[in-house]
């Protein structure tokens, strides 16, 4: 299986912060990987999918890089109701595998 | 808007088989490829496997064993069936929507059921 490891697992920002998250894939899986936002007590919900395409409706100030084995989203000015967990997610073979998570904490 | 939503005990005995069904409504379950993924503090978020509209599956080798995916597509359903039950087992269970109809390599989740909680325990 390929693992995917996400980091930080924790990241402490204030709102207006450019915020970088880090996915990086045990092997390569091209561009083949979905970014998921998570807020307490709701499903996962769609930010990114292969790598940097953003999800219809989501906010420009989402972005996505990267290919082969390591990924990036950024946040590019923090808002209030960007406080939450976000997940990388591979397709690029069978089984899909998550990353950890990170948490976006308020400084 | 599509939405779904899981329904089931959120119960279940050690031993004893998991019976989770997601409705899907504002759309047509012939469209698309739907999957479960189940999610606990321990192990993060776990795809347990897809199957198409005509009814074809992949599972996680993990629990490839215990898992049984079927399509209900008169009731714009799907089910999961999960045997030999362990607390190992306990998580919140989503359904979701995978964006691929096939044609495509799009196998990553757009539209999530609320989520569920099974415990698993005597």
């Amino acid at each position: 299986d390929i693992q995917m490891t996400q980091s930080p697992s924790t990241l402490s920002a204030s709102v207006g912060d450019r915020v970088t998250i880090t996915c990086r894939a045990s092997q390569s899986i091209s561009s083949w990987l979905a970014w998921y936002q998570q807020k307490p007590g709701k499903a996962p919900k769609l930010l990114i999918y292969k790598a940097s395409s953003l999800e219809s409706g989501v906010p420009s100030r989402f972005s996505g890089s990267g290919s082969g084995t390591e990924f990036t989203l950024t946040i590019s000015s923090l808002q209030p109701g960007d406080f939450a967990s976000y997940f990388c997610q591979h397709y690029n073979s069978f089984p899909f595998i998550f990353g950890g998570g990170t948490k976006v904490e308020i400084k | 808007q599509m939405q779904l939503q899981e329904s089931g005990p959120g119960l279940v005995k050690p031993s004893e088989t998991l019976s989770l069904t997601c409705t899907v409504s504002g759309g047509s379950i012939s469209t698309n490829y739907w999957s479960w993924i189940r999610q606990t503090p321990g192990k993060g978020l776990e795809w347990i496997g897809y199957i198409s509209y005509i009814g074809s599956t992949i599972y996680n080798p993990s629990l490839k064993s215990r898992v049984t995916i079927l399509v209900d597509r008169p009731k714009n359903q799907f089910s999961l069936n999960l045997n030999s039950m362990t607390a190992a087992d306990t998580a919140i269970y989503y359904c979701a929507r995978v964006r691929s109809s096939g044609s495509d390599w799009s196998y990553f989740f757009d539209s999530w059921g609320q989520g569920t909680l099974v415990t698993v325990s005597s």
